[in-house]
């Protein structure tokens, strides 16, 4: 158990909707990173924060969006969803921007 | 653009066989290397992290060394527990410090 939660475990939704994963880094962990994980695909990196304020951003697109509550917990926002965003996402936590990160179990996200 | 390339994308051993992962890289200024398994459906597992040409870490029947454009995991005598994929990921000094991962090896290890 990595210390890193993340809720839901498995998502169903269909096309067009929006969804709000969540994620509970480890105690005391400042950074949270959220990744997407598509089937056949590394680990591609979305977005990260850094004790409530935005820090990085890869290739996430317009329609997802994240933020850090001043708990350090993180949501992204995934809307008007495609068959294409469904994967596997991520969060990892660490405790400063430099040191290893740790992963939570993911949330998988079937989009029909 | 940082660039991290894993060998082989799939290995098949059987139990005991010893042999390496590979993990090359092209960062400009490391900032650390870091080594995950991650079982299907989970979240990488955190093995170890290398800074420097010449570290050296060890966790059970794994090893991971690195050089200044390599990092090589070596698996001792694996069981079939050790199936998993391992993801080798860079962090490079200044800018965001954001893991670039690799695509991962595969392993299998037959009884």
């Amino acid at each position: 158990d990595s210390g890193v939660t993340q809720t839901p475990k498995h998502l169903i939704t269909a096309t067009g909707q929006r969804v709000t994963l969540r994620c509970s880094p480890r105690s005391g962990d400042l950074s949270v990173y959220w990744y997407q994980q598509s089937l056949d695909q590394g680990l591609q990196f979305l977005i990260q924060y850094y004790n409530g304020e935005e820090r990085a951003k890869g290739n996430i697109l317009e329609r997802f969006s994240a933020q850090q509550f001043p708990d350090l917990h993180s949501e992204l926002n995934l809307s008007s969803l495609e068959l294409g965003d469904s994967a596997l996402y991520f969060c990892a936590s660490s405790v400063s921007w430099n040191t290893e990160a740790f992963f939570g179990q993911g949330t998988r996200l079937t989009v029909v | 653009e940082d660039q991290v390339t894993q060998s082989p994308e799939a290995l098949r051993l059987q139990e005991g066989e010893s042999s390496s992962l590979n993990c090359s890289y092209t960062v400009s200024g490391l900032r650390g290397l870091f080594w995950y398994r991650q079982d299907p459906g989970k979240g990488p597992e955190f093995l170890f992290t290398l800074y420097s040409a010449g570290e050296e870490k060890e966790k059970e029947r794994l090893k991971a060394t690195l050089t200044k454009k390599e990092s090589f995991l070596h698996i001792t005598a694996p069981k079939p527990e050790d199936s998993a994929t391992y993801l080798c990921a860079v962090r490079r000094s200044g800018g965001s410090y954001i893991p670039t991962f690799g695509r991962g090896t595969s392993l299998i290890v037959h009884p």
